[in-house]
């Protein structure tokens, strides 16, 4: 079974200032691992996905995820933030080899604000 | 394009009642499921259906039964509400279970209050 720790339940940035999310999972098996927004009142949106190849992920709307094997993480990155970032992110893991892709697995939410 | 649709948006039950949340895609997925958001806790996975006919469990199934009739529409039953059951409930479709670049598209929840 797979499970998803991201380690802060809060993260409060200036505009403009860099940001990282951290995540952390824990799996037997080879994963996929996704990061999805939710913006106030909505459902969840994807931001970014690993599944294979090039570590470094990019996403939309500038932001980027590093996926570590060796450290188990997939830390989520924007080099500058706006006050439109400010949302709920997952991080989420899946099973690659023995079920379903989509089965995910979610963390707990980091909630991200920006202040002017 | 409509998306994933969920009906209703907000919802009050007492203890005991039974309600279904209604949930309804127009994408062709093959892949439906239901998640209940909790504060610090993540979304958890409560039923999932990998085509018409076929359901089975997720994390957290207890107290709910689904059915999947057509291809369009996935209803999640609570047949006896509990406190416990007080949560957001998304229900989320995808193109196929088994591709991981076929992303998840969710719908905007249901907020379920049970009293």
């Amino acid at each position: 079974a797979q499970s998803v720790t991201q380690l802060d339940s809060q993260v409060p940035v200036f505009e403009e200032a860099p940001v990282e999310l951290r995540c952390n999972y824990s799996s037997s098996v080879s994963v996929y691992l996704f990061w999805y927004v939710q913006y106030p009142n909505q459902g969840l949106q994807l931001l970014l996905k690993y599944l294979s190849g090039s570590t470094l992920v990019k996403g939309i709307n500038g932001f980027e995820a590093e996926f570590n094997k060796s450290q188990t993480s997939f830390h989520l990155r924007k080099p500058s933030v706006h006050i439109s970032d400010t949302a709920e992110y997952f991080c989420a893991v899946s099973d690659s080899v023995n079920q379903g892709a989509q089965k995910l697995v979610f963390g707990q939410g980091t909630r991200l604000t920006i202040n002017p | 394009n409509a998306g994933v649709t969920q009906t209703p948006k907000f919802q009050v039950l007492k203890t005991g009642q039974s309600m279904t949340l209604q949930c309804a895609q127009d994408m062709n997925h093959e892949y439906m499921s239901w998640y209940r958001q909790d504060p610090g806790m993540g979304l958890r996975l409560i039923h999932y259906s990998v085509g018409a006919g076929i359901t089975d469990q997720g994390e957290v199934p207890n107290g709910y039964n689904v059915s999947r009739s057509t291809t369009e529409d996935f209803p999640l039953r609570l047949l006896s509400a509990a406190p416990s059951q007080t949560s957001v409930y998304f229900c989320a479709s995808s193109y196929s279970y088994y591709r991981g670049n076929s992303p998840l598209h969710f719908g905007n929840g249901t907020r379920l209050t049970v009293t």
